[in-house]
Formats: C-alpha cells, structure tokens, sequence
C-alpha cells in the first residue's frame, strides 16, 4: 500500500516546453487534487477531481490542465512552461471531498 | 487576501515544553480545521482537525483549540519532542466549498534539547 505516489521527484524545464506530472493512489478514494507551495504561500489549490469524471478548477489554475485518468490517477501538465511555475507541486487524496487529504511525497519543478 | 493566516513564520522551543502554533482566519462560511505537519521533502501528513461545533479536541500531546469569536485556532503540543521539529500548516475549509481547503503559510517548528 504506496498511498499517493508522485512522478517525476525532481525535474528541470526550459521555458516553452511542455510536461506531465503524474500521480497515482491506491487508497481507492474518489477526490484528488493538485496543489503547489512556493515559499511564504502555504499550498494553493491548482485543481482538484471530486470524483472520477469531474475536475474543478482551483485557487491558480492558470497555465495548468488536468486529467482524472481514472480512479487511480489524476495528472497535471504544464503546456507551456514558465519561471513562475517553478514549485513544489504535490498531489493528494481524500475518500470524499470533505474529508482529510492524504498527500504524496511532491515534485520539485524549476524553470528556467 | 490571505483568509488563513500564521503570522509566526518559526517557533523554538525547548524539548519537553509546550509549543503553541497559532492561526487566524477572516472567512466566518469556514466550518471545519486541520493541522498538518510538514517534515522537509515529504508531503504534509494529517495531525488533528476540528469542527466549528467544538472548541476543543485532543489527541494525545496534540489538542486544538478554537475560538469562533476570536477566528483564532491554536495547536497545543506537550510535551514537545525533537520529532515534532517541522512545518506546521494550518488549514481551513467551508461546507459550501468542502474540496477547497485554504491553507496557511506555515510554521516552521524547532525543538532544542
């Protein structure tokens, strides 16, 4: 039982190009989301999936898109990739939308 | 607009004393509360929460504490221990915004021995 797991771990981006974060649970829960945390902010909501087949956007969502996949996964890309989106981007999950969010270990993105 | 705040960006405190981590929201449609804690490159794991019905609920050294009044929620840890050196992240979410969860800046908590 992995819990959340998030993939790549670390990753370095020219601006313009384009990529996937993936994230996957096993926990069978129904809400994912995408957060990402830069210094001094807290985690900001970029999207979140209360079930599979829906998505919603959140706090920041500009510059990002989502894919709830299936159950499991739930991923990010970054079509056009800018230095303002160099994070910390972390996935979770939570078996409803109200309930507490389990959270993956994160992926360090800079862009230069 | 931050609508969750911790104005303490660190805290040091001795090992074996108290570590208070304070919190303050502005949006009253808030309902429910979590704490998370934060150790570097890992994701925030669950530490406690309560509802707006409650202004006490203990687990174990963790209790927090809500002042609806104030818009004031406080963390309590005794006694603290060196593995409770961390970030702590206060967070706050609404009934009518369930998935929305608006969560602080964050404390930066250090145990000394």
């Amino acid at each position: 039982n992995a819990g959340v797991t998030q993939t790549p771990k670390f990753q370095v981006l020219k601006t313009g190009q384009s990529m996937t974060l993936q994230c996957a649970q096993d926990m069978n829960h129904n809400s994912m989301y995408w957060y990402r945390q830069d210094p001094g902010m807290g985690l900001r909501l970029i999207y979140y999936s209360a079930s599979e087949g829906t998505t919603d956007k959140g706090e920041v969502p500009n510059g990002y898109n989502v894919s709830r996949l299936n159950k499991r996964e739930f991923s990010l890309r970054l079509e056009s990739a800018a230095p303002s989106q160099t994070s910390v981007y972390f996935c979770a999950s939570s078996e409803q939308a109200e309930e507490t969010q389990y959270f993956g270990p994160g992926t360090r993105l800079l862009v230069l | 607009d931050q609508q969750v705040k911790q104005n303490s960006p660190s805290l040091s405190v001795q090992e074996g004393r108290i570590s208070i981590l304070n919190c303050d929201y502005t949006n009253s449609m808030f309902d429910y509360f979590l704490w998370y804690k934060k150790y570097p490159a890992e994701g925030p794991t669950f530490l406690i929460s309560i509802s707006s019905i409650k202004d006490k609920n203990e687990d174990g050294r963790f209790t927090v504490f809500l002042n609806k009044s104030a818009k004031h929620l406080s963390l309590h840890i005794v006694p603290s221990q060196p593995g409770d050196s961390a970030v702590y992240f206060c967070a706050a979410s609404g009934y009518s915004s369930a998935s929305k969860i608006i969560f602080g800046s964050g404390t930066r908590l250090s145990i000394r021995p």
